[in-house]
């Protein structure tokens, strides 16, 4: 079946700009989980979700950064008013519940660089 | 100090040899453990969980000390296609889960 799905997989952006990143997870999945990587670094933990709501806001950078999810499906990460330093890989997981135990399958990811 | 830690190598190792990595974790409220494998300029995917009891899948075998807070994963008999970053995955539940990657190991596999 179709894996996890990002949108879009580059931007290029001007900083100070406003950029939305898409992610379609697995159907019937209802855990969302998004992370950033930058280059040669590990994952960093940004939000996840369990249905439409999302327990755990802390691991966003600033409140810059937002996200939402509608239908307990798509989910949408926005980050306001780009800097450099957002430049990264922006991933999404989806898993079929939240909770250890559970295998998160990752998207492709979305290559973000601010100018 | 960071949550979860591994060594980033890289590890440079002939094809045929025993490789093993350890990661270290610090909130004793990490409940799952994960070892996933990231290639170059690709996403993570799951390669094995790390149960108590230890688990084995063909050439890898993973184990978990929870009285020393960490984790090992043990690859045999290495193959060129092994070459990969290892990520030390923990999830902790403190009020809700929180996913927690190491920075990966580099391992590179020679002929």
């Amino acid at each position: 079946g179709a894996g996890v799905s990002q949108s879009p997989s580059n931007k290029v952006t001007e900083k100070g700009k406003d950029v939305e990143l898409r992610c379609d997870p697995i159907s019937g999945h209802t855990a969302l989980y998004w992370y950033r990587q930058s280059l040669g670094q590990g994952l960093e933990f940004l939000i996840y979700f369990q249905g439409n709501s999302a327990p755990d806001k802390s691991g966003l950078p600033s409140d810059r950064f937002s996200a939402e999810r509608t239908g307990g499906s798509v989910s949408t990460l926005t980050i306001q008013r780009t800097q450099q330093e957002d430049s990264a890989v922006y991933l999404c997981a989806s898993s079929p519940r939240t909770g250890g135990g559970y295998e998160q399958y990752f998207g492709p990811g979305t290559r973000l660089t601010v100018t | 100090r960071k949550e979860v830690e591994q060594d980033p190598g890289p590890f440079n190792v002939p094809e045929g040899a025993t490789v093993a990595f350890n990661c270290t974790y610090s909130n004793s409220a990490s409940q799952s453990f994960f070892w996933y494998r990231q290639d170059c300029r690709k996403e993570p995917k799951l390669l094995m969980s790390v149960y108590s009891s230890g688990n084995e899948d063909g050439r890898f075998t993973a184990q978990l000390n929870r009285a020393s807070q960490y984790i090992s994963l043990l690859i045999r008999d290495s193959k060129l296609s092994d070459s990969a970053t290892y990520l030390c995955v923990v999830i902790k539940n403190t009020g809700g889960f929180k996913t927690i990657f190491g920075a990966g190991t580099r391992l590179f596999v020679k002929a």
